[in-house]
């Protein structure tokens, strides 16, 4: 597609209970992104991948958050034993890494909005 | 880690008025000062963005101006509109280091006609 896709766009869930969600990048692009926001704040940082990698995951709150990338394109965060605190709107990005040089624009998706009763 | 401090956090103006946004960051290897702008339940947009090289850009109403000695980076909106009503979002890192883009917690601009 033609932007960063995300799915699914809203899902709510139980306490206790194990949760994916998806992030499809724009094609090419070889940085992606995991931010969550909560109501009233800005993209808090989670986990960052160049290529099939985590090139840095200092984000992720505790070990219940995970994400994976294993083919550098699509990648999967999940959360196991979903807290009441964990919704929020989880954010993907995607940025364009030419020769090595990361230009830094990151492109967002529309999101997907985790609600834990 | 890199820490991005934004302020005000809400701002209201009268069409026609500026706009001004500030943000401040901690880290001296900064070097891509982008904002970002965020629409009710839309995801975040990049309106402009300044590097390290320079110290102001402008698009048409819009610029940015950067201090790195003092580590902090403004946002101009001149003649502003009700659509320029939103929450607008500074951010900082050093792509070419691979530091993930750190954001500040946003300004909800209201602009009234």
């Amino acid at each position: 597609g033609a932007g960063v896709s995300q799915t699914p766009s809203n899902k709510v869930t139980e306490k206790g209970k194990y949760v994916e969600l998806r992030c499809d990048p724009i094609s090419g692009h070889t940085a992606l992104y995991w931010y969550r926001q909560s109501l009233g704040q800005g993209p808090e940082f989670l986990i960052y991948f160049q290529g099939t990698g985590a090139a840095d995951d200092s984000g992720l709150p505790n070990d219940r958050f995970f994400a994976v990338r294993p083919e550098g394109s699509v990648s999967t965060l999940k959360i196991q034993r979903t807290e009441r605190g964990d919704s929020a709107v989880y954010l993907c990005a995607s940025s364009l890494t030419r020769t090595g040089t990361n230009t830094g624009e990151l492109f967002f998706g529309e999101g997907s909005r985790l609600t834990v009763l | 880690g890199e820490n991005v401090e934004q302020h005000p956090s809400t701002l209201s103006v009268q069409e026609g008025d500026s706009a001004v946004i500030k943000c401040t960051y901690s880290d001296s290897a900064s070097n891509y000062f982008p904002w970002y702008k965020q629409e009710l339940g839309k995801r975040p947009q990049l309106i402009i963005d300044i590097r390290s090289n320079v110290g102001e850009k402008k698009d048409q109403r819009i610029a940015v101006t950067l201090n790195k000695t003092a580590k902090h980076f403004s946002l101009h909106i001149t003649e502003t509109q009700p659509e320029d009503s939103a929450v607008y979002f500074c951010a900082a890192s050093n792509p070419q280091a691979g530091t993930a883009l750190i954001f500040g917690k946003g300004t909800t601009l209201s602009v009234s006609s």
